[in-house]
């Protein structure tokens, strides 16, 4: 089956840093996806990409769906302890029932 | 995620028994998603729903596992037999339509734990 491999699979950062996580495939995906989990709850979605090549930001986040549309990147700047939790990419491939294909996530440490 | 309501929380059966979780999509959504989440694990698609159809149902175990999404009323995963290897957090997602970059938006979990 389709697999999403994620990297890396935890960081432990000073706050303030930058941090970058990526997930790449064997497969294509039509639409690439960016979750974040904290305990206890469900994914939010942070960002959502459409296009390959299209690079998105959404406050202090910033995401990019490859070229060959099998893989996307997240990175996110000036860290805040309040962005400690669980990142996910996850990928829809076309024509299908629109499910999601998730990475196994980033956990992300940020020390005050 | 706020909108798409699970129940319950938490959700404790002994071997044997049956676990019903429900999910009630945002308002306006008629496509439902079921996803299981092994602990350190990413999301594992199970069954995916439209109003009194289901569409796609790969992920879902053959034996045991049903799930609906009546009419009226909210969506239901139904377990029978649990086992311990059952013990894990469901997630539903609903969505207003099916197409290309459909995003879905999760609601908080049912956490099932088999003793």
């Amino acid at each position: 089956g389709q697999q999403l491999n994620q990297s890396p699979q935890s960081m432990f950062i000073q706050e303030g840093e930058d941090v970058s996580m990526n997930c790449t495939s064997s497969s294509i995906f039509n639409t690439w996806l960016w979750y974040k989990q904290d305990p206890g709850e469900g994914p939010v979605l942070l960002i959502a990409l459409y296009k390959a090549g299209e690079l998105t930001s959404n406050g202090r986040l910033t995401a990019q769906f490859g070229i060959t549309r099998k893989d996307s990147f997240l990175n996110i700047s000036a860290s805040i302890p309040s962005d400690v939790g669980i990142y996910f990419c996850a990928g829809i491939t076309q024509g299908g029932s629109e499910k999601l294909v998730f990475g196994k996530g980033t956990k992300l440490t940020v020390n005050p | 995620n706020a909108g798409v309501m699970q129940n319950p929380r938490h959700l404790v059966r002994r071997r044997g028994q049956e676990a019903r979780l429900r999910c009630s999509p945002m308002k306006g959504h008629s496509h439902v998603y079921w996803y299981r989440q092994l602990p350190e694990e990413g999301l594992k698609f199970m069954v995916y729903l439209q109003k009194e159809n289901i569409i796609d149902e790969s992920g879902m175990p053959k034996e045991r596992f049903s799930a609906e999404f009546p009419k009226e009323g909210p969506s239901i995963l139904r377990i029978q037999q649990v086992v311990r290897g059952d013990s894990a957090a469901y997630f539903c997602a609903s969505s207003p339509r099916r197409g290309p970059g459909t995003e879905a938006f999760f609601g908080q979990g049912t956490r099932l734990t088999v003793v």
